[in-house]
C-alpha cells in the first residue's frame, strides 16, 4: 500500500501557483519524498525529490515540513500542460548494487488547470 | 523525451496468446523496471532488473517472465493471455550507484498498450 494520503483532485487558474499537499506520517528518516506525475496515460514523468530540505528546480518546488510528515508540491505559475495526475511516493533510496528501489504509485491527484 | 523507449506503441491479440514487449534504458541506466497500468489496479510494479540479474519481484504473475541482457536492453513476456492483462506496460531505467539518492531516480518510457481480445 502507498504511504502517503493526497487529495484526489483539485483545481488550478492557468498562471496561478498549484500547491500540491501530500502527507506522509509514517515516513522512516532514510524515505525520501519524489513526486512524479503523469499526463493522460504518457510515462509517469519525474518532478522532484527530497530528504527535508526544501528543493527546487527548473519544474517545481517542493516544501517538506519540519516533523516530515506532509510535503507541498508548488507549480509556480501553471500551464494547461500541467494538468496532469501527480503522485506524491516515499522510499528509500537504491544503496550500491541495485538492491529494491521500486515506486509505490498510490492514487495521487488530479490536477485540472483551467483557462 | 525520457531517452527511455518502448517498442511496440499498441498491440492488439487474443486470448490465449504470447506476447513480448522490449524496452531500451538510458544510456548508461543499469536498472529496469517494469510496471502494468491498468484501469483498475493502477500502477503497479512487476519486477526489476539491475545488470543483467533479477532484483526484485512485485505482483508479477507467473505468465508473466522478464529478462535483461548483456546490451541492457529488457523483455518483458506475457503469455496465456487473459483478458485482465489488457493494460499499459511501462518501463523505466536508472543509474543506480552509490552517490546518492539522486543517482537513482527512475525515468519511464512512454509505454505499450496491451489490448487482449
Amino acid at each position: 500500500d502507498a504511504k502517503t494520503t493526497q487529495p484526489t483532485s483539485m483545481d488550478c487558474a492557468e498562471g496561478r501557483a498549484a500547491n500540491l499537499p501530500c502527507n506522509h506520517s509514517t515516513i522512516s528518516g532514510n524515505e525520501y519524498v519524489y513526486w512524479y506525475r503523469q499526463i493522460h496515460s504518457q510515462g509517469p514523468q519525474y518532478i522532484i525529490h527530497g530528504l527535508k530540505n526544501n528543493e527546487t528546480n527548473e519544474m517545481a518546488s517542493l516544501i517538506i515540513t519540519e516533523d516530515r510528515k506532509s510535503s507541498t508540491l508548488i507549480l509556480p505559475h501553471a500551464t494547461l500542460r500541467d494538468t496532469a495526475v501527480y503522485y506524491c511516493i516515499v522510499r528509500v533510496a537504491m544503496g550500491r548494487g541495485g538492491s529494491q528501489g521500486n515506486l509505490i504509485f498510490g492514487k495521487g491527484t488530479k490536477l485540472s488547470v483551467k483557462p | 523525451d525520457s531517452g527511455v523507449t518502448q517498442t511496440p506503441k499498441h498491440l492488439i491479440t487474443a486470448t490465449g496468446q504470447r506476447v513480448t514487449l522490449r524496452c531500451s534504458p538510458r544510456s548508461g541506466d543499469l536498472s529496469v523496471y517494469w510496471y502494468q497500468q491498468s484501469l483498475d489496479q493502477g500502477l503497479q510494479f512487476l519486477i526489476q532488473y539491475y545488470n543483467g540479474e533479477e532484483r526484485a519481484k512485485g505482483n508479477i504473475l507467473e505468465r508473466f517472465s522478464a529478462q535483461q541482457f548483456p546490451d541492457l536492453h529488457s523483455e518483458l513476456n506475457l503469455s496465456s493471455l487473459e483478458l485482465g492483462d489488457s493494460a499499459l506496460y511501462f518501463c523505466a531505467s536508472s543509474v543506480v550507484t552509490s552517490g546518492g539518492p539522486g543517482t537513482d531516480t527512475q525515468y519511464f518510457g512512454p509505454g505499450t498498450r496491451l489490448t487482449v481480445l
